[in-house]
């Protein structure tokens, strides 16, 4: 049963650089691909970035130019970093991945909430 | 971007009733369509996948169809624990979420 686990501050001041983690447990990162999806308070989910079982990337192109999102087999975590945070950034963070040919996203983690403010 | 559109973006419905919520892509993405449900402070569930594939221990009740542009997520018989808001989301190409119809309570 894969498992996943999202960590990283839940307060970031504005124009500095956002970092979370998601830690996997009962399966290598290595065998799926992983996203990062965000949900402002209220509203609906946006999909920010992929990485996939090749290490090969892909980034919402509103988000591009702020975020990087990467894999470390050797802890069995994957990361996303967004910099230049605003207030509009604010939200609740998921970590999701999934093994498909159709690429669904089967496993979530249970989301953290990061606020942006000073 | 393909972008994708939900209707409604919200419906009242009575248990036992039958219920469809309609996504439409902005262009083909042949059966690349997820259908996920979202309870209050929970984290999305994925309900369908490849348009209409149900996710093993989804129960039967949810059914998806569609191919191209435009597809549907169907409940032949709603249960209480099916109030909920429930999004599409394509993965042709750089994946994208329909804005999500909430599912309420008559």
């Amino acid at each position: 049963q894969v498992q996943l686990q999202e960590s990283g501050p839940g307060l970031v001041k504005p124009s500095e650089t956002l970092s979370l983690t998601c830690t996997v447990s009962g399966g290598s990162i290595s065998s799926y691909y992983w996203s990062w999806i965000r949900q402002p308070p209220g509203r609906g989910l946006e999909w920010i970035a992929c990485i996939y079982y090749s290490g090969s990337t892909n980034y919402n192109p509103s988000l591009k130019s702020r975020v990087t999102i990467s894999g470390d087999t050797s802890k069995n975590q994957v990361s996303l970093k967004l910099n230049s945070v605003t207030a509009a950034d604010t939200a609740v963070y998921y970590c999701a991945g999934g093994s498909g040919n159709y690429y669904p996203l089967d496993y979530w983690g249970q989301g953290t909430l990061v606020t942006v403010s000073s | 971007d393909i972008q994708m559109t939900q209707s409604p973006s919200s419906l009242s419905a009575s248990v036992r009733d039958r219920v469809t919520i309609t996504c439409r892509a902005s262009q083909s993405i042949s059966n690349y369509l997820n259908w996920y449900q979202q309870k209050p402070g929970k984290a999305p569930k994925l309900l369908i996948y490849a348009a209409s594939s149900l996710q093993s221990g989804v129960p039967s009740r949810f059914s998806g169809s569609g191919s191209g542009t435009d597809f549907t997520l169907t409940i032949s018989s709603l249960q209480p624990e099916d109030f909920a808001t429930y999004y599409c989301q394509q993965s042709y190409s750089t994946p994208t979420f329909g804005q999500g119809t909430k599912l309420e309570i008559k």
